[in-house]
């Protein structure tokens, strides 16, 4: 079954770019999204279609997808972007794939 | 407003059966690949289950067998029928619109523990 690696914690200080990857086989080749969790709060989506904000979503969040790695980026972070984050691709078995998830945090 | 609500969770005791309801608002759920997807207690998310505009189902391998997805179109709510549950069960549980990218209802607690 298909298989997503994100790094378990990322840290960043305010103001500062953070990155966050998620790697797959060829996951350049499909559709990839991510979804921000804060403690307590059902998972929003952030980005789809590997680069696309939902409506509400701030600018600073922007992602990307190519060859086998997927990255959504968060430029100026504040101390309200500190969460978990996950990204996720459609596949064939299982329909749908999360990676592990990563925790964010803001120092 | 685009809304999901879940319903249903609760205490069970290992073996045990329970249903768990998605009422949705603002769209219908016919028209949208509605799935569940649990969060075990301090772990990451785990797809479960997805019903498709067709009527046809998946499921997770460590479900297949035990859960069955459903919808009630006149009730514009997806149900997810969980039987001879385990502890490894026990998580919380989203219901979630697809719609490029998935919408999140805020989810409802199964305990299954003896």
């Amino acid at each position: 079954s298909y298989e997503l690696t994100q790094p378990p914690s990322v840290s960043v200080s305010p103001g500062q770019t953070a990155s966050i990857t998620c790697s797959g086989d060829k996951l350049g080749d499909k559709y990839a999204c991510w979804y921000q969790q804060k403690p307590g709060q059902s998972p929003v989506l952030v980005i789809y279609q590997d680069t696309k904000r939902p409506s509400g979503i701030p600018e600073r969040f922007s992602g990307s997808n190519s060859g086998n790695t997927a990255t959504l980026t968060i430029s100026g972070t504040q101390a309200m972007d500190e969460a978990d984050y996950y990204c996720q691709v459609w596949d064939s078995s299982p329909y749908v794939v999360f990676g592990g998830g990563t925790r964010l945090t803001v120092l | 407003e685009v809304q999901l609500v879940e319903s249903g969770g609760g205490l069970i005791q290992p073996g045990g059966s329970l249903r768990l309801s998605c009422a949705a608002s603002g769209f219908t759920v016919s028209s949208k690949y509605m799935n569940w997807v649990r969060q075990a207690p301090g772990k990451g998310l785990e797809w479960v289950s997805v019903i498709y505009t067709d009527g046809s189902t998946s499921y997770t391998d460590s479900v297949k067998g035990r859960f069955t997805i459903s919808r009630d179109n006149s009730k514009n709510t997806v149900y997810l029928q969980m039987h001879s549950l385990r502890d490894e069960d026990t998580a919380v549980y989203f219901c979630a619109r697809d719609d490029q990218g998935f919408y999140w209802g805020q989810g409802t607690l199964v305990t299954v523990s003896s």
